[in-house]
């Protein structure tokens, strides 16, 4: 089973700082996903990625599957993305399941 | 409006008290499932249904039943709870198995005294 790790676990950082995420897997994938989950608790899918980066307003995600390690930057940080930042990966091996594993998530507070 | 809805929202009931989250999703998506988030254990899938009356379980499938009667509708039964599965519950969906994109819901708080 894949083992997902996350740093930082927490992150406090100041209003327009940049902000970077960081996620490590221990078995090849077939994709990652990251996920946002408000303080309210909906969690929303932010990115999938299978290679590469990709972008999204200022929110920027990026993965090496030599490393098996993906990225996840915040340009010009605002108090409203403030939440915690999950990631999870999704395995090469068939079945029903959905073959996902999470990570633990990264608690982001941006202060204004 | 897109969306998966549960309910209740919060809930909080006694040890062995049979009760129902039900989840339910307007998009016609064929794949629906039930996680369970714990402080320092990340999400965790409980069940997963591939379309109506196929349903199986996911890594901590004990203590919980599921059915999936109609396309929509991915009811989680707990048949006697115990104080163990006070946790968050979400539902989710997505178009077919090999969606990527999946679509939660807005959670359900559930304590068990």
């Amino acid at each position: 089973k894949n083992e997902v790790e996350q740093s930082p676990q927490n992150l406090t950082a100041q209003e327009g700082e940049f902000i970077t995420i960081n996620c490590s897997y221990s078995v090849g994938i077939s994709a990652l996903h990251w996920l946002q989950q408000h303080p309210g608790g909906g969690i929303v899918s932010l990115f999938m990625l299978s290679s590469g980066k990709k972008k999204h307003g200022r929110l920027i995600a990026t993965i090496n599957i030599q490393e098996k390690h993906s990225s996840l930057h915040i340009t010009a940080s605002h108090p409203r993305d403030s939440a915690v930042y999950i990631c999870a990966v999704r395995g090469v091996s068939g079945g029903g399941a959905d073959g996902l594993t999470f990570g633990k998530g990264t608690h982001l507070i941006i202060q204004p | 409006e897109a969306q998966v809805t549960q309910n209740p929202r919060y809930l909080i009931t006694v040890t062995g008290k049979k009760l129902t989250v039900t989840c339910s999703q307007n998009m016609n998506h064929e794949y629906m499932s039930w996680y369970r988030q714990d402080p320092g254990l990340g999400l965790r899938q409980i069940y997963y249904s591939m379309n109506v009356e196929v349903t199986d379980k996911g890594d901590v499938p004990e203590g919980y039943k599921v059915s999936r009667k109609e396309k929509r509708n991915f009811p989680l039964i707990l048949e006697s709870p115990s104080p163990n599965q006070t946790s968050l519950y979400f539902c989710a969906s997505k178009v077919s198995l090999g969606s990527y994109e999946q679509y939660f819901g807005p959670g359900t708080r559930l304590t068990v005294t």
